[in-house]
């Protein structure tokens, strides 16, 4: 079975630029967060969409950040403008069921570098 | 304080060795327990679930302390690809449907 598909695996980009993050979940899952990872600040939930409903985005850090969940299928993480801080592992999971039952399954992440 | 603290080591353990975990936790509402391991430059990877009555899988060993609000994870009989990053994660509803999860135990196993 296919796991969580990210793309791209790298980007590398200049700042102010535009930065599209895609992830497509397993099949069958109905859960999907997106999340970001660095080193000072370890692993963060920046939105979760269930059944592709946006259901919590407080961890998104500002307007700068969007993200859509347009079928069960596809999911996209957007930065504009793109800033240096931005860089960060960016990881998709998805789950079947809410997360207090079942286990996140991770995609491989994106590792973005805004310069 | 940060929701879940973990000692981020690293741990430098002799192969055969045996080592544990723990993490601290500060809402005494949470209510599932987790340990998710992370290779370098990988995506984490769900290891085992922690269960009131604490649990086992094979040379891993997970337990609960609500008391004190920690879990623990032990690892007996060390390998050398039991090196890589172990987050202890933490649920409870008041965060939503978020998982918190802690920045990470690094292990390293030597031979």
């Amino acid at each position: 079975d296919a796991g969580v598909i990210q793309s791209p695996r790298h980007e590398v980009t200049e700042m102010g630029q535009e930065v599209t993050l895609r992830c497509k979940p397993i099949s069958g899952h109905n859960s999907l967060f997106w999340y970001r990872q660095t080193m000072m600040r370890g692993l963060e939930l920046l939105i979760y969409f269930n059944n592709n409903v946006p259901i919590d985005d407080s961890g998104m850090p500002e307007d700068r950040f969007s993200a859509k969940m347009p079928n069960a299928s596809f999911s996209t993480l957007k930065i504009q403008p793109s800033e240096p801080r931005d860089s960060a592992v960016y990881f998709c999971a998805s789950s079947l069921g809410r997360a207090i039952n079942q286990p996140q399954h991770f995609g491989d992440g994106t590792r973005l570098s805004i310069l | 304080r940060k929701e879940v603290e973990q000692d981020p080591g690293p741990f430098n353990v002799p192969e055969g060795a045996t080592v544990a975990f723990n993490c601290t936790y500060s809402n005494s509402a949470s209510q599932s327990f987790f340990w998710y391991r992370q290779d370098c430059r990988k995506e984490p990877k769900l290891l085992m679930s922690v269960y009131s009555s604490g649990n086992e899988d094979g040379r891993f060993t997970a337990q609960l302390n609500r008391a004190s609000q920690y879990i623990s994870l032990l690892i007996r009989d060390s390998k050398l690809s039991d090196s890589a990053t172990y987050l202890c994660v933490v649920y409870n509803s008041n965060s939503g449907y978020a998982l918190n999860f802690g920045k990470g135990t690094s292990l390293l196993v030597t031979p």
